[in-house]
């Protein structure tokens, strides 16, 4: 089956700890993201990564840093620096063609807790 | 700076027709998306639309004005599994490619 996983679905971590999330797609896909979803609120974008070994800060990418060292994996690690990390974590990919608008197709998310 | 709005939420009756309002005020437009989100789920793509005018796909319509700055979901014969959050985004291009800009999302409440 094609798509995007994130795991684990659910994360707890004590304040003051990195943690990174996972997210795998086989969809073949050059870009994807990563959004950050408040109780209540829209997606906000982290990070984003257009082709391997290249990625771009997104409106609120402080405390946060990501590596895309392989076309199917972009991993988000959330540093002690983030203020707020208490959050639904989502990550998305799409075909990435520059030229048009693309589709984009989220993974299940990641719900991290720090206590 | 972007700026999108939609109604925070909304109830319906199951069988109803309901329609939710996305406005928009963005510098550079291509295209705005609607996605549908279960609770505690990943948002699930509905819809695109990128000229004026209304797009239809089954119980689900989406309409866009780009004069207006204005874009709408209907959906028709509500069933209880329409209860979800519905989320407006708008698609702004630059230099490196396609980015999404989503709206706080109209979160729907289908009643018996």
């Amino acid at each position: 089956d094609g798509g995007i996983t994130q795991s684990p679905k659910y994360l707890f971590r004590k304040e003051g700890q990195n943690v990174t999330l996972s997210c795998e797609q086989n969809l073949n896909h050059d870009a994807m993201y990563w959004y950050r979803q408040d109780p209540g609120q829209g997606l906000r974008l982290i990070y984003y990564s257009q082709i391997v070994n290249d990625f771009q800060k997104g409106d609120i990418a402080e405390g946060y840093s990501v590596s895309r060292e392989k076309k199917e994996s972009f991993p988000l690690t959330v540093t002690s620096a983030q203020k707020n990390p208490t959050a639904f974590y989502l990550c998305a990919s799409s075909p990435g063609t520059v030229l048009r608008t693309d589709t984009q197709y989220f993974g299940p998310g990641t719900r991290l807790t720090v206590l | 700076g972007q700026n999108i709005d939609q109604p925070t939420e909304m109830t319906a009756t199951e069988g109803a027709i309901v329609q939710i309002n996305c406005t928009y005020q963005t510098s550079g437009f291509n295209g705005l998306f609607w996605y549908q989100q279960h609770a505690g789920e990943a948002p699930t793509f509905l819809s695109y639309n990128v000229l004026d005018g209304l797009e239809e796909k089954g119980r689900f319509s989406s309409f866009l004005s780009r004069s207006k700055g204005y874009s709408y979901l209907l959906l028709k014969e509500l069933q209880m599994k329409d209860s979800a959050s519905y989320l407006c985004a708008v698609s702004l291009y630059n230099n490196a490619g396609n980015m999404l800009t989503f709206g706080g999302g109209t979160r729907l409440m289908v009643k018996p």
